[in-house]
């Protein structure tokens, strides 16, 4: 596609339920990564692809959160047992290789636990 | 103390001036250093990376990288209001074997005023 895809835009669950987000990266673009930006704060990083190597998963905050990527093409984050301090803006990356020249942002999964 | 810090502001600068955004980082194997903007509501863009020592200008942003310092600032020339906005660095985070990880900063928010 033209930019990075990331579905739903905005999610309220309630405290509890599990949740799937969704990106789509640019097209040929090998390497994905996972952030996580709570209100008024930097990205925190949570998971990183690379082509078929093994995820870097060291950012994810909890055994509650896993990802999964099939090939070089959409990956799912999820959240189980969703709390109110995974409330944040969830933002997918994509980028040719090892973002020797940066990463493209896609517009980001608004999620709201009540 | 965290790897990539950087002075959240916010930086009030009139229209015209120029403005001086800076940050550091303590991984001294970090091998590039990125410069993000991000409106608030919007994903983060990217504006300008460098890898060597010195400056990088690219129209009215200029990058200056200081590795023995451990320091890396972007200097936006005429400022305008349209470029208020919160800017990240980011940098590498893989050391020296350069994955394609970055490890952001908080941001410095940036007001320009008319």
């Amino acid at each position: 596609g033209a930019g990075v895809s990331q579905s739903p835009s905005n999610k309220v669950t309630e405290k509890g339920k599990d949740v799937e987000l969704r990106c789509d990266p640019i097209s040929g673009h090998t390497a994905l990564y996972w952030y996580r930006q709570r209100l008024g704060q930097g990205l925190e990083f949570l998971i990183y692809f690379q082509g078929n190597s093994a995820p870097d998963k060291s950012g994810l905050p909890s055994d509650r959160f896993s990802a999964e990527r099939t090939g070089e093409s959409v990956s799912t984050l999820t959240i189980q047992r969703t709390q109110q301090e995974d409330s944040a803006v969830y933002l997918c990356a994509s980028s040719p290789d090892d973002a020797n020249y940066g990463y493209t942002f896609g517009s980001g999964t608004r999620l709201t636990v009540v | 103390q965290k790897e990539v810090e950087q002075n959240s502001g916010p930086l009030s600068v009139p229209e015209g001036a120029i403005a001086s955004l800076n940050c550091t980082y303590s991984d001294r194997g970090s091998q590039s250093f990125f410069w993000y903007r991000q409106y608030s509501g919007k994903s983060p863009e990217l504006i300008m990376f460098i890898y060597s020592n010195g400056d990088k200008e690219d129209g009215r942003f200029t990058a200056q990288l200081n590795k023995a310092s451990q320091y890396v600032s972007l200097l936006i020339r005429d400022s305008q209001p349209s470029d208020s906005a919160t800017y990240l660095c980011a940098v590498n985070g893989g050391g020296s074997s350069n994955t394609g990880k970055l490890i952001f900063g908080q941001g410095t928010t940036l007001q320009v005023k008319p």
